[in-house]
């Protein structure tokens, strides 16, 4: 079964850091580009940022660039997200889905992690 | 950036009617267009891909048209587990954006 399962969401103080998990099983992320995508409390869904299955593309929203990481495991099978200098408004659900080349749209989501930036 | 804008921002239908959701891009994105399904609690889930392809596994009750900048979403049928939030997707340009949201709801 094609399956994405994020770890790591907590509870962290603002200027704090987090790194985040996104494991892949069912595919291999050798194989695909992979996005993050965010939704904060009650409103709407953000992509955040890609990475191609090389780590050779990167992209980043304008919000999180300079602050956040997103970099590729393809031994561990394992997609990661490295958030620092967190704001209030970084508290969210983070989404890890798979690109899919076929059709260009995320045909795979997680099940989320929850992250919260509160003092 | 291009922004997504859906429209309305809630749909009351009954079970069984028709429902037509709006997305407008700002420029054209040709048909790089996906429409995501999300309920309470839930991952958003892929319906629709190049505009007006139905995902794997998608009833055929949903069907999407458009190009450019104008999309439209149709759920022929409405059933209990269509009452959802819909999003639209561009992925035509760097970065990616969403709409806001439309969210069906019963009436």
């Amino acid at each position: 079964e094609v399956q994405l399962v994020e770890s790591g969401g907590d509870l962290v103080q603002p200027g704090g850091s987090l790194t985040l998990s996104c494991a892949a099983s069912g595919f291999s992320l050798s194989n695909y580009n992979m996005h993050w995508v965010r939704q904060a409390p009650g409103k709407g869904l953000e992509w955040v940022s890609y990475i191609s299955s090389s780590s050779g593309s990167i992209h980043y929203a304008d919000s999180v660039r300079g602050r956040f990481t997103i970099s590729g495991d393809n031994a561990k099978n394992s997609l990661y997200l490295q958030m620092n200098s967190l704001r209030d408004e970084d508290t969210a659900v983070y989404y890890c889905a798979r690109y899919s080349g076929y059709s260009g749209a995320m045909d795979v989501w997680g099940q989320g992690t929850t992250v919260t930036v509160s003092s | 950036e291009i922004v997504m804008t859906q429209s309305p921002a809630t749909l009351s239908v009954s079970p069984g009617e028709r429902a037509t959701l709006s997305c407008r891009a700002s420029q054209s994105i040709t048909s790089n267009l996906a429409w995501y399904q999300q309920k309470p609690g839930q991952a958003p889930r892929l319906l629709i891909y190049g505009a007006s392809t139905r995902a794997t596994g998608i009833p055929a009750r949903f069907s999407a048209s458009g190009s450019g900048t104008e999309f439209t979403l149709t759920i022929s049928s409405l059933q209990s587990e269509d009452f959802a939030v819909y999003y639209c997707q561009q992925y035509n340009n760097w970065p990616v954006t969403f709409g806001q949201g439309t969210k069906v709801e019963i009436k």
